[in-house]
């Protein structure tokens, strides 16, 4: 089993549309959690940590569950720009700071 | 501007040869990262450094090498003996403790 599952797409939306990506993770000891963006040929970019208690940043909701080491990000109203890979981000739960990432969701916006 | 540099953009390899990336950071951060990054995969961590003249093997150190003689630098040398080196490589680095890294524009290597 991967230590961070996603579902890699394409999602193919259309303008305006509400768009929700998966991710699940196998080390329950993990205390750190994050969605980076990823556009084509570039590095990566924090998109939003993620908290327990759930956390929104304008059209971006982030949830999480660690009952069932669940997480979500859930894109509302999307934009032709919103158009990226999206990359579920988990810390190893060790006293360093590795973070393992997922091979990322590709979303495509539809104008 | 704070941020990450990390030069050369492009770099091509000749059989035979070593090449190194420069990764230099001016925010102040102790902890700096290396990943490889190919098609369809995620981020593979190379190799780590949590402060000056100390690193930790990743999970594909092999083939490669670095140093940390200074806390702004972490450069990598990709060795001879890293038979696949094409790919993506992507220098981050954060505060200590389970925290957001931030990453350099990274460095496309090819094989000539």
């Amino acid at each position: 089993r991967k230590e961070v599952e996603q579902d890699p797409g394409p999602f193919n939306v259309p303008e305006g549309a509400t768009v929700a990506f998966n991710c699940t993770y196998s080390n329950s000891a993990s205390q750190s959690f994050f969605w980076y963006r990823q556009d084509c040929r570039k590095e990566p970019k924090l998109l939003m940590s993620v908290y327990s208690s759930g956390n929104e940043d304008g059209r971006f909701t982030a949830q999480l569950n660690r009952a069932s080491q669940y997480i979500s990000l859930l894109i509302r109203d999307s934009k032709l720009s919103d158009s990226a890979t999206y990359l579920c981000v988990v810390g190893d739960g060790g006293a360093t700071n590795k973070l393992i990432f997922g091979t990322g969701t590709l979303l495509a916006v539809q104008p | 501007d704070g941020g990450i540099t990390q030069s050369p953009k492009y770099l091509f390899r000749k059989e035979g040869q070593n090449v190194t990336l420069s990764c230099e950071q001016n925010l102040n951060h102790d902890a700096m990262y290396w990943y490889r990054q190919d098609p369809g995969q995620g981020l593979r961590l190379i190799y780590y450094s949590q402060i000056v003249n100390d690193f930790q093997k990743g999970d594909i150190a092999e083939g490669y090498s670095v140093s940390r003689e200074k806390k702004e630098s972490f450069p990598l040398t990709v060795t001879s003996a890293q038979k696949n080196p094409t790919a993506f490589y992507l220098c981050a680095s954060s505060i200590l403790g389970p925290n957001i890294q931030y990453f350099g524009a990274g460095t496309r290597l090819s094989v000539l």
